[in-house]
């Protein structure tokens, strides 16, 4: 199989507040990693693209400095909202895509971030 | 540029009947990648198929089934005798690794929400 796990499911935190998201690959390696952000009703956005041992790539309009991107190992990539505040309050997914694969991403269940 | 278009953006059927969630794309690459994906609501995308752009052959799997047709662009789903667990958020997604598609990203559609009664 090609399993993703992501932690936490669920965070609420307090505006201000930094929050940390776990993506990892748990059956197979993953040079690449994507995270994506997605809005109720909408479609997903992808934020940026990890690749391991290398700096993140943003997507156009995505603050590099506020999402804070970490792939420091073939099977775990972080993303770090920096000072949140109630607009960042999504749905954060993360993808794995397998090393020497180019096609398939497989999704992690996703973290819901609600910042009051 | 590269685009994916599902222009239905709801779905509404009675258990057991068949529906198809169309799919449009657009890109200049030769070889890319189609996928269809599910997201429940929970929210987790499970992954259906992945169609290279040089293999046209219909598949079926189960009560799936998926019509790739390079001359119209198109990468249609069909769910034969729908059920209610069927009910979900469908989303079409193009890639390519060509030079108009960087890295493999993946390109959504806007997603077809399907909502099957009992």
């Amino acid at each position: 199989g090609a399993v993703v796990s992501q932690h936490p499911s669920r965070v609420i935190c307090k505006s201000g507040t930094s929050v940390k998201i776990e993506c990892r690959s748990l059956d197979f390696q993953a040079t690449t990693m994507f995270w994506y952000r997605q809005f109720p009703k909408q479609s997903l956005m992808l934020m940026a693209t990890s690749n391991e041992g290398s700096k993140a790539t943003y997507e156009q309009g995505v603050e590099k400095d506020k999402f804070l991107i970490n792939h420091a190992s073939l099977t775990l990539s972080t993303l770090t909202v920096t000072s949140a505040h109630p607009e960042d309050s999504s749905f954060y997914i993360c993808s794995a895509r397998r090393a020497g694969g180019l096609e398939t991403q497989y999704f992690g269940p996703g973290t819901r971030l609600l910042v009051l | 540029a590269q685009k994916v278009t599902q222009a239905q953006t709801e779905i509404s059927v009675v258990e057991k009947e068949d529906v198809t969630l169309d799919c449009v794309y657009e890109t200049r690459d030769t070889t890319y990648y189609l996928f269809w994906y599910k997201q429940p609501p929970s929210g987790e995308l499970v992954f259906l198929i992945r169609r290279n752009s040089f293999d046209e052959q219909n598949e079926i799997s189960g009560r799936y089934s998926w019509n790739f047709q390079k001359s119209t662009s198109s990468f249609n789903f069909t769910i034969t005798a729908s059920q209610v667990v069927d009910s979900a958020v469908y989303f079409c997604a193009l890639s390519g690794g060509g030079r108009y598609n960087q890295g493999g990203k993946l390109i959504f559609g806007q997603g077809t929400e399907l909502s099957v009664k009992p």
